[in-house]
């Protein structure tokens, strides 16, 4: 398809381990997006990505958390030594020019569950 | 960053109109003002986005106050498969960053 495409979609995972969220963004698009939903919550914006750059990282909730895109095309998150507290739907979401009227595409997000 | 308010839930009868009401005072003259919503378990979607005039498109309305301090979204006639969550949201000059979705309305429509 041509959506964003989002893996692993469940994760489920011990406290204390490393995961790795991938995002494979719409073609083209340069501007990408990272969001995380807690149960019942909004969605808390964690990063945004201008091509391979982060001009803005201030989202992400602890250094455990990181963030990178390569080729101006997939992301990976990464979450470190992982808390309960970390448990989510992590969405990833690309836009063509990442202008303020520029069309967010989300993901089906990445459900993860820290035991 | 400015912030919007929205009722937390809301309800329509089926095939009759919704109007989904959202507040931003503190809305800037460089604020472009987006609506998304989000079926279950799914990622949310684009709706609709305007800076001051009125907006249609083949999913809903946009109507939009003359000092912006708030907006609605018109649904014209509601569906089952418009059951969702929807969101208000403010975007700057500078895009998305930073921009966290609310709550939202959840609206339920009653068949």
């Amino acid at each position: 398809g041509a959506g964003v495409s989002q893996s692993p979609s469940n994760k489920v995972t011990e406290k204390g381990k490393d995961v790795e969220l991938r995002c494979d963004p719409i073609s083209g698009h340069t501007a990408l997006y990272w969001y995380r939903q807690s149960l019942g919550q909004g969605l808390e914006f964690l990063i945004y990505f201008q091509g391979n750059s982060a001009p803005d990282k201030s989202g992400l909730p602890s250094d455990r958390f990181s963030a990178e895109r390569t080729g101006g095309s997939v992301s990976t998150l990464t979450i470190q030594r992982t808390q309960q507290e970390d448990s989510a739907v992590y969405l990833c979401a690309s836009s063509l020019m990442g202008g303020p009227t520029g069309e967010l595409f989300f993901g089906e997000g990445s459900r993860l569950t820290v035991l | 960053d400015a912030k919007t308010t929205q009722p937390n839930s809301m309800e329509s009868n089926e095939e009759e109109p919704v109007h989904l009401p959202c507040n931003h005072s503190t809305i800037s003259g460089t604020d472009y003002i987006h609506w998304y919503r989000q079926l279950p378990s799914q990622g949310p979607e684009y709706v609709i986005h305007g800076l001051t005039s009125n907006v249609n498109n083949r999913m809903a309305s946009l109507a939009i106050a003359e000092d912006r301090k708030s907006s609605t979204l018109i649904l014209h006639r509601a569906t089952l498969r418009d059951a969702a969550v929807y969101y208000c949201i403010l975007s700057y000059l500078g895009g998305y960053q930073k921009v966290t979705f609310g709550i939202g309305t959840k609206l339920q429509v009653i068949p």
